[in-house]
């Protein structure tokens, strides 16, 4: 029962333009949600955060979004960069704690 | 400090054979998490310690695994009598008592395992 889904696997996008990854999940009492960037050979590094009591969180050229009644959040990078390629995993906190749920992940390629 | 290390990096071992990974979380970080991700999975929770108290176990973490932090410092992951399901990248990471948000981890490299 996979309860945090990133339906796409793969996404490519040139260099500049906005990538958007979604991630869905299914239980409702998730309260915080992570993105997480993992580059070849390395461990996953935190990217931004988003509390289920907003909507939207911006960092630099990242922004989250989360529509509560969707069951839905994205990941906009804008604009996107060579260096951005990585595999994204969204993940929800179980109960405002660190055991964290992931989804399978979707791989970012930017090209020039 | 330069951030979680775990070694080794990679093992391969045969069915049946114990391996043991060692996980040195991020100097003050007073919370150690192990997690397990297979091929196409993302990173699956497994164990958490709050200094030298193991807290929490999934029920993925079967009879044949066992994780110690006997100083609330370094972290062992044990696993005996390999099976080939066991193939996998064992994740370490840690968290620091005054880090704002949950889920705000720092990852070590991973210790691939291969059981042939």
């Amino acid at each position: 029962d996979q309860q945090v889904k990133q339906n796409s696997p793969s996404l490519s996008v040139q260099e500049g333009r906005i990538s958007i990854l979604n991630c869905d999940y299914t239980n409702s009492m998730f309260d915080y949600f992570l993105w997480y960037k993992k580059y070849p050979a390395e461990g996953p590094t935190f990217l931004i955060s988003i509390s289920s009591i907003k909507d939207k969180n911006e960092d630099g050229r990242f922004t989250v979004f989360l529509n509560k009644s969707a069951k839905h959040l994205s990941l906009h990078i804008v604009p996107s960069q060579p260096g951005d390629s990585a595999v994204y995993f969204c993940a929800a906190s179980d109960g405002g704690t660190d055991k964290l749920i992931f989804g399978t992940g979707t791989r970012l390629q930017v090209f020039p | 400090d330069t951030g979680v290390s775990q070694d080794p990096r990679h093992k391969i071992t045969k069915r049946g054979q114990n391996v043991t990974f060692r996980c040195d979380p991020i100097s003050e970080h007073n919370r150690l998490y192990w997690y397990r991700q297979t091929l196409g999975q993302g990173p699956e929770f497994l164990t958490y310690f709050q200094n030298e108290a193991q807290l929490e176990k999934s029920r993925l973490l079967s009879d044949r695994f066992s994780a110690e932090r006997p100083k609330g410092s370094f972290s062992t992951l044990e696993i005996q009598r390999t099976e080939q399901g066991d193939s996998a990248m064992y994740l370490c990471a840690s968290r620091g008592p005054r880090d704002k948000f949950p889920g705000e981890l720092f990852f070590g490299e991973g210790s691939r395992l291969t059981v042939l």
